[in-house]
């Protein structure tokens, strides 16, 4: 157990349709990041958020947005989904908010969009 | 800007020979780490190297960074069943603006 919990881990919804995924960091870390995984494919950055500012922004689509709460969970939206949108979201935490940091994943959430 | 490239895609062993993965960069890395992803798991981190010549062991795998900065390997002596997933590098250097960049992965297989 990585102490990184996801929400949910499965999800099925319509093209169209806007879903949130939900992220808390282990205790003490300050970071957040969000990754999209398609089948069999690698890890695509999306965002990292440090202490509820954005960091970096990776490869994330305008439909996507993302943020961190006073409590540092955080959330990802995901809107007007098509069916290329179906994948596995990871979130990672770490406690500092540099690249030279250990992150920690969570279990992730399976998105499949019909 | 960054790239870097993981090579090879997939690798197919039979148990006990050994493995060996790269990750080449065209640019001179800041650090350099590696994670494993078990089959339907999520990427756990496995080490972390930063020096120019690094070479870190942990039990049958050993880890290099080349004395250029430029390139890294994961070699694993005598594979088992247990190491059977996909093991990713990732890398950072000074234009990475926090942002790692991560390989595509080389998948491990063990022939049955």
């Amino acid at each position: 157990d990585s102490g990184v919990t996801q929400t949910p881990k499965h999800l099925i919804t319509a093209t169209g349709q806007r879903v949130t995924l939900r992220c808390s960091p282990r205790s003490g870390d300050l970071s957040v990041y969000w990754y999209q995984q398609s089948l069999d494919q690698g890890l695509q950055f999306l965002i990292q958020y440090y202490n509820g500012e954005e960091r970096a922004k990776g490869n994330i689509l305008e439909r996507f947005s993302a943020q961190q709460f006073p409590d540092l969970h955080s959330e990802l939206n995901l809107s007007s989904l098509e069916l290329g949108d179906s994948a596995l979201y990871f979130c990672a935490s770490s406690v500092g908010g540099g690249v030279d940091t250990e992150a920690f994943f969570g279990q992730g959430t399976r998105l499949t969009v019909v | 800007g960054q790239q870097v490239m993981q090579i090879p895609q997939y690798q197919h062993v039979q148990e006990g020979e050994d493995f060996t993965t790269y990750c080449n960069s065209s640019t001179t890395l800041s650090n350099i780490q590696w994670y494993k992803q078990r089959p339907g798991g999520h990427p756990v981190f496995l080490i972390q190297l930063v020096k120019s010549g690094e070479v870190k062991k942990q039990k049958r795998l050993t880890f290099q960074f080349g004395e250029a900065k430029k390139n890294s390997s994961l070699h694993i002596t005598a594979t088992q069943t247990t190491d059977v997933g996909t093991y990713f590098c990732a890398v950072s250097d000074m234009d990475s603006n926090y942002q790692l960049i991560w390989g595509a992965g080389t998948k491990l297989i063990i022939k049955p």
